[in-house]
């Protein structure tokens, strides 16, 4: 079944701790992003990607880095975990065909609470 | 600019009653509209979305959404709301292809819908 995913659901760590937040996808979708949302808030586009080898900035500065080795795998990375990394963060996909506006389709999340 | 606005943060609803939650939006040229549905711990579900044609559109979980090119609106309605409905609810217009929003999704703020027995 075509789905996204994200693990782990929920991380809490120490703070100065390296960190990989995971997205997969089997939607066969080009584009992926990745968004940061306070719970019961609006969301931020910090990254995205057109596809393999394609990564971009979103809307909101983050400290995270994020890799777009193969077309359905878009890693975020935090080197260095601080409390104000504190949030959660939510990966999307969707086709890229340009002119059209296909809805993106969301993972379940990832709570993080660093320490 | 394009963007995207929710102007109530909270709507509460009777079961049984019809619901509406807001959104207006600003773009140039055609505007391609979303709704989304968040429930609590979870990602967001696609509702519905309008691109072009009938100005309403039919979605997801017996939701609809009006779209008034006059008044820039998008408004998401449901003539009889459950309390399963409470959730959070986000709009989202495309923005352009080139410039900052490079054809990503800019979402509303989210409204917070309540449905109570």
């Amino acid at each position: 079944e075509a789905d996204i995913y994200q693990t782990p659901r929920y991380l809490v760590i120490g703070t100065g701790k390296k960190i990989t937040l995971e997205c997969s996808q089997t939607m066969g979708h080009d584009k992926m992003y990745w968004y940061q949302q306070d719970p019961g808030m609006e969301l931020h586009l910090i990254h995205y990607s057109y596809g393999v080898n394609s990564t971009e900035k979103g809307d909101l500065s983050s400290e995270s880095t994020v890799s777009r080795i193969r077309t359905e795998h878009f890693p975020l990375t935090l080197e260095s975990a601080r409390p104000s990394h504190t949030s959660q963060y939510l990966c999307a996909s969707s086709e890229y065909i340009s002119g059209r506006a296909d809805e993106q389709f969301f993972g379940p999340g990832t709570r993080l609470t660093v320490l | 600019a394009q963007s995207v606005a929710q102007p109530e943060d909270q709507v509460n609803v009777a079961e049984g009653n019809p619901l509406t939650v807001k959104c207006t939006y600003s773009v140039s040229g055609n505007p391609y509209l979303f709704w989304y549905v968040q429930y609590p711990n979870r990602g967001l579900q696609f509702l519905l979305k309008y691109i072009t044609g009938d100005n309403l559109v039919k979605g997801s979980y017996g939701f609809e959404a009006e779209f008034n090119k006059s008044q820039t609106s998008f408004h998401l309605k449901k003539p009889s709301a459950l309390v399963s409905d409470s959730a959070l609810y986000f709009c989202a217009v495309r923005g352009l292809n080139y410039g900052g929003s490079q054809g990503n999704l800019i979402f509303g703020k989210g409204t917070k819908l309540s449905v109570k027995p």
